[in-house]
């Protein structure tokens, strides 16, 4: 069936450092891939999304490109925050349109 | 305009007991979902209601498990005999249509079985 892999964490960094958080999917046909944030004592919020291969999604400075030949959605940053301390999930919604997937979620540190 | 809200927010109960979550989606949303987020995994799909269908209740993890939508509003998850493995946090979302728009997630409902 449909899946999402994410690295583990949790994940350490020191301010304006780069991030990659890693995402690999499994799905039949053409799904869409997002990333969810949960900041500290928040709800869940979409941060990106893509819905085809080869869209790039982005936004606050994070990007994720739609890989279909690597099944991938890694996620990116260049220069990390301390407010980008949080759990980030991968997200895929199945080519049915009928399950959504997330993967098991990376808490993210950034110290100043 | 106000957000996804789910009651009660806590939830304590003893083992054997039913009980019934409660989400109310924003206004307009056609879509809804619940997702069961126990500690220290990711979320669990459950269901999800395209206006007051729901097309596919696989993801339910037992027959004890049920939920309905009323008024393309309202959805209420009802869980039988709970057991000690149902404790976790039950979360609701809504988006406009479909999947692929953004889902906005409620507070959750934290179960406790005891």
């Amino acid at each position: 069936g449909d899946s999402v892999t994410q690295m583990e964490g949790p994940v350490t960094l020191s301010e304006e450092a780069c991030l990659t958080i890693n995402c690999t999917y499994t799905a039949t046909g053409y799904p869409s891939l997002f990333w969810y944030v949960q900041y500290p004592g928040e709800g869940l919020q979409l941060l990106l999304k893509a819905t085809k291969a080869d869209d790039k999604g982005s936004n606050k400075g994070f990007e994720a490109t739609y890989r279909k030949e690597t099944t991938s959605f890694h996620l990116e940053k260049g220069s990390v925050q301390v407010s980008d301390s949080a759990v980030y999930f991968c997200a895929l919604s199945a080519n049915t349109g009928n399950q959504f997937y997330f993967g098991t979620g990376t808490s993210l540190t950034v110290i100043p | 305009g106000a957000g996804v809200s789910q009651s009660p927010s806590n939830k304590v109960t003893e083992k054997g007991k039913d009980v019934e979550l409660r989400c109310d989606p924003i206004s307009g949303h056609t879509a809804l979902y619940w997702y069961r987020q126990s500690l220290g995994q990711g979320l669990e799909f459950l269901i999800y209601f395209q206006g007051n269908s729901a097309p596919d209740k696989s993801g339910l993890p037992s027959d004890r498990f049920s939920a309905e939508r009323t008024g393309g509003s309202v959805s209420t998850l009802t869980i039988q005999r709970t057991q000690q493995e149902d404790s976790a946090v039950y979360l609701c979302a809504s988006s406009s249509v479909t999947f692929t728009d953004t889902q906005y997630f409620g507070p959750g409902t934290r179960l406790t079985v005891l």
